[in-house]
């Protein structure tokens, strides 16, 4: 069975600070998504990772992949009330259609 | 473009009641999922479709029921509630390629 990590499970911090939340495997994935859920609301995706070792860039968000393909991070920079929410990481299965996800990591950034 | 499209948003069941929670797509996607969540956990994957016609299950199927007869629409049927299936339900569809799932906004069910 196919399991994701997520860590920590929940982080408050102020307004300014910088954060990593971390998602781990011992499964290899084809790509890995990172997620921002707001109460009541769907899932959104902020980023897809493909390649090992591979970096994205959204604004104050940088995601990692792993050179592995089993891990991946997402570092935000100054944080700011409205990044506050729930951060999901989803990892899909070398078929490409069966996706996984993390129990998430709930962020509340106070100002 | 209304995207995913999912009905009812809130519904409260009585154990042994069953109910169909309605999925609409309008993308023309051919994958379709059926998520649920329940509290400050991830998504767990209930049932999935490649394609109309063909269904398959995921990591929680136990309890429900799923068809898919056009490509537009995939149903959750639950036949006999229980309270282990309080949860808030996402359907989800999927172009294939590089993976970008597009969620409806839910269905927060509760069974008494």
């Amino acid at each position: 069975t196919q399991l994701l990590e997520q860590s920590p499970q929940f982080l408050s911090i102020q307004e300014g600070e910088n954060l990593t939340v971390y998602c781990n495997s011992s499964s290899v994935f084809s790509s890995l998504q990172w997620y921002r859920q707001e109460p009541g609301e769907g899932p959104v995706l902020l980023v897809t990772v493909v390649t090992g070792g591979e970096v994205k860039k959204l604004k104050r968000l940088t995601f990692q992949f792993g050179d592995a393909r089993k891990d991946s991070s997402l570092h935000i920079t100054a944080a700011q009330p409205g990044d506050t929410g729930l951060y999901l990481c989803a990892g899909t299965n070398t078929g490409g259609f069966k996706t996984i996800f993390g129990a998430g990591t709930r962020l509340f950034v106070k100002a | 473009n209304a995207g995913v499209t999912q009905t009812p948003k809130f519904r409260i069941l009585k154990i042994g009641q069953s109910m169909t929670l309605q999925c609409t797509q309008d993308m023309n996607h051919n994958y379709m999922y059926w998520y649920r969540q329940d509290p400050g956990m991830g998504l767990k994957l209930i049932y999935y479709s490649v394609g109309a016609g063909i269904t398959d299950k995921g990591e929680v199927p136990n309890g429900y029921n799923v068809s898919r007869s056009t490509t537009e629409d995939f149903p959750l049927r639950l036949e006999l509630a229980a309270p282990s299936q309080t949860s808030v339900y996402f359907c989800a569809s999927y172009t294939g390629g590089v993976n970008i799932q597009y969620f409806g906004a839910g269905t927060r069910l509760s069974v008494l």
